[in-house]
């Protein structure tokens, strides 16, 4: 059973919808990530929460919105969202930084928007 | 920024032999951390094996094994005695240690989507 919790697995949504992925990591670790996964793409870092602070955000478009409510928990609102924006969403968590601080990852949202 | 190449979209590789997945980067950081994620289609990212720029040796775990060449910015992955089981797209990622914070982004390269046929 993975440490990191990602649902729900599948969300197929219309432009105009307004949904949620949730995170949930068990690990307690205290970064939080989120990662765009796209086909032929290499992943794309969306969001960085560190103790429940976002510490980056790489110019993703504001129809996407994170939301950090604990160390354990992270979200991401979605609204009024593109074609485009279908891909894998991978949510991510560590404890510190370097090579003995790696990510720890979900089984990620498959997410269509139609 | 730092960039990770990998040449190679597909490799496939009969079970029981041995193949070897290229892996470089482009950084201007004298010490980061390379890493080689392995996801198989549960789609789950799993961590295969790290590496520290510092160390000169090889890291290896079990039949995962790299080769990091530092001046070369080369980072290949070997697997040998290749299972059923190591089919998946394989992914080399690079970390710059940040200072002052308390985590680490990953860079990731395109991927290979690594075949073991019986």
């Amino acid at each position: 059973e993975t440490g990191v919790t990602q649902t729900p697995r599948h969300l197929v949504m219309g432009m105009t919808n307004k949904k949620s992925l949730k995170c949930e990591q068990h690990l307690g670790h205290n970064a939080m990530y989120w990662y765009k996964q796209s086909a032929k793409k290499p992943l794309e870092l969306m969001f960085v929460y560190s103790l429940e602070e976002r510490v980056e955000n790489n110019s993703v478009p504001s129809r996407f919105s994170p939301e950090c409510p604990n160390s354990s928990h992270l979200f991401l609102h979605l609204h009024t969202l593109q074609p485009e924006d279908s891909a894998l969403y991978l949510c991510a968590s560590s404890q510190g930084t370097g090579s003995n601080s790696p990510l720890h990852f979900g089984n990620g949202t498959r997410l269509t928007v139609t | 920024a730092q960039t990770v190449t990998q040449s190679q979209p597909e490799m496939s590789v009969q079970e029981a032999e041995t193949v070897t997945l290229s892996c470089t980067y482009d950084t201007s950081e004298s010490n980061y951390y390379l890493f080689w994620y392995k996801q198989p289609p549960s789609r789950q990212m799993i961590l295969v094996i790290r590496q520290e720029a510092y160390k000169q040796q090889n890291a290896t775990e079990n039949r995962f094994s790299v080769n990091f060449q530092k001046a070369a910015k080369s980072f290949s992955l070997k697997i040998s005695d290749s299972q059923l089981g190591d089919t998946a797209m394989y992914f080399c990622a690079f970390m710059k240690p940040s200072r002052g914070t308390s985590y680490g982004k990953l860079t990731f390269g395109q991927g290979t989507i690594l075949t073991v046929h019986p």
